[in-house]
């Protein structure tokens, strides 16, 4: 399967700062998938991405999908200590394999 | 119901003993995973079910065996097993494979340690 790359691996921020992890394909992806997993917890769904260029909100999460299909970005915008988790993309182009994540730790 | 169901959540076991791991759901998803996942790594595929046939090995050994007897059921049975396959094991569904349904729903998953 494609190969999707994720970066940073670790991001430390202070409580309201910003926050945004990007993921890379060497290859057009179909679509993209946001999971979010809490420390001890699963990974849980948070968008798919399908369209060139689309941007979706959820709040303070801002995803991105690039023209070229190729990269995703999710921003957090004035993070909280709630964020604090690890941020993995995935999609079906690689058969639902997940990319390596990034760890976001919130100072209070 | 919006919810996939692993048990057991924990399990230890010695390097000869023989165990199962459950997975249910009824969304009425056809598309079943399993994962495993060592701690601060993201979740490795290792087996994918699609409308209860075997569609994706990741080249596990076979002391890791899977079973998926009907749409709402995922077995993983495990055979003399090594102390590094300890792990949390996740199991999650989807509504099919292709076309965009490939929305996971994971279980809390089964925190399994090798002795």
């Amino acid at each position: 399967g494609q190969q999707v790359m994720q970066i940073p691996q670790y991001q430390h921020v202070q409580e309201g700062e910003d926050f945004t992890t990007y993921c890379n394909s060497s290859t057009t992806l179909s679509n993209i998938q946001w999971y979010k997993q809490r420390p001890g917890g699963h990974p849980v769904f948070l968008i798919q991405l399908v369209k060139s260029g689309e941007v979706k909100k959820q709040k303070r999460l801002t995803f991105q999908f690039g023209e070229a299909k190729k990269n995703s970005s999710l921003h957090i915008t004035a993070t909280q200590t709630t964020d604090v988790g690890t941020y993995f993309c995935a999609g079906p182009d690689n058969d639902m394999r997940f990319g390596a994540g990034t760890r976001l730790t919130v100072k209070p | 119901d919006t919810e996939v169901t692993q048990t057991p959540k924990h399990l230890v076991m010695g390097m000869t003993n023989k165990k199962s791991l459950k997975c249910e759901q009824h969304m009425g998803h056809r598309a079943m995973y399993w994962y495993k996942q060592k701690a601060k790594k993201p979740p490795e595929l290792m087996f994918v079910y699609s409308y209860e046939k075997l569609s994706i090995n990741e080249s596990v050994p076979s002391r890791f065996s899977p079973e998926c007897p009907n749409s709402s059921l995922l077995n993983l049975h495990l055979h003399a097993l090594q102390p590094e396959d300890s792990a949390l094991y996740l199991c999650a569904s989807s509504q099919f494979r292709g076309e965009g349904n490939e929305k996971l729903f994971f279980g809390s998953g089964t925190q399994l340690s090798v002795l």
